[in-house]
């Protein structure tokens, strides 16, 4: 079926702490897990994305990690500060569908 | 390189009304998609298009329906509106092509409100 589980809902951290996110899916014939980050009044933008054949992938305070064996994907914030406040959307994908299914999003709030 | 713009940013509309909604992707990109956003819903997909050719569909009535166009501008329609319906369209665009799939960028959305 096509179902991207993403956990928690809500998230509040205090600055500078981390921040951890959670995707489960179950297609295993899923190959691509781009994340998405939306502003209030804004366009989702794509933040940070991982392939099957990749288990981690980081890029400066931000890094995916993904384990094709538990059919899961987390989204990790280092050093949070309070622009990275947002709504988070997890997604999967796989070659030959050409179609997408995100995840419910995480509202995450970094306090000052 | 301009984004992806969606046109009209926000409409108003009455039930049983048409509405239809313009994506124009970034310039080379050839693959379309539509999706619904509502609060509690996250991001819903409606179709795919690529080469003016449907290639994949969402779980959505036959009221809504989409098309592409040879500059791979992409249109969706929705027929006889309902309440529900009120909601922000979003348009994504992509390479389409390549090995496996390519990251998408969206645009806007157009915010449509059913009275």
């Amino acid at each position: 079926g096509e179902n991207v589980e993403q956990h928690p809902s809500t998230l509040s951290v205090q600055e500078g702490d981390s921040a951890v996110i959670k995707c489960t899916y179950s297609d295993s014939a899923s190959n691509y897990f781009p994340w998405y980050k939306q502003e209030l009044g804004k366009r989702p933008q794509l933040i940070i994305d991982i392939r099957s054949n990749v288990g981690e992938k980081k890029d400066q305070r931000i890094a995916v990690t993904l384990n094709k064996t538990a059919k899961h994907f987390s989204l990790h914030i280092t050093e949070t500060q309070p622009e990275d406040s947002a709504v988070y959307f997890c997604a999967e994908g796989w070659s030959g569908t050409y179609k997408y299914i995100f995840g419910t999003g995480t509202r995450l709030k970094v306090l000052a | 390189k301009a984004g992806v713009t969606q046109t009209p940013r926000y409409l108003i509309k009455t039930r049983g009304q048409q509405v239809t909604l313009s994506c124009s992707p970034i310039s080379g990109h050839r693959s379309v998609s539509w999706y619904q956003q509502t609060p509690g819903q996250g991001l819903q997909f409606l179709f795919e298009y690529f080469s003016e050719t449907q290639r994949n569909k969402g779980n959505f009535p036959g009221r809504f329906s989409g098309r592409q166009f040879s500059n791979s501008r992409s249109e969706m329609n929705v027929s006889t509106l309902e309440l529900g319906d009120s909601a922000l369209y979003l348009c994504a665009s992509s390479l389409g092509t390549g090995t496996g799939l390519q990251p998408q960028h969206f645009g806007d959305g157009t915010r449509l409100s059913i009275l």
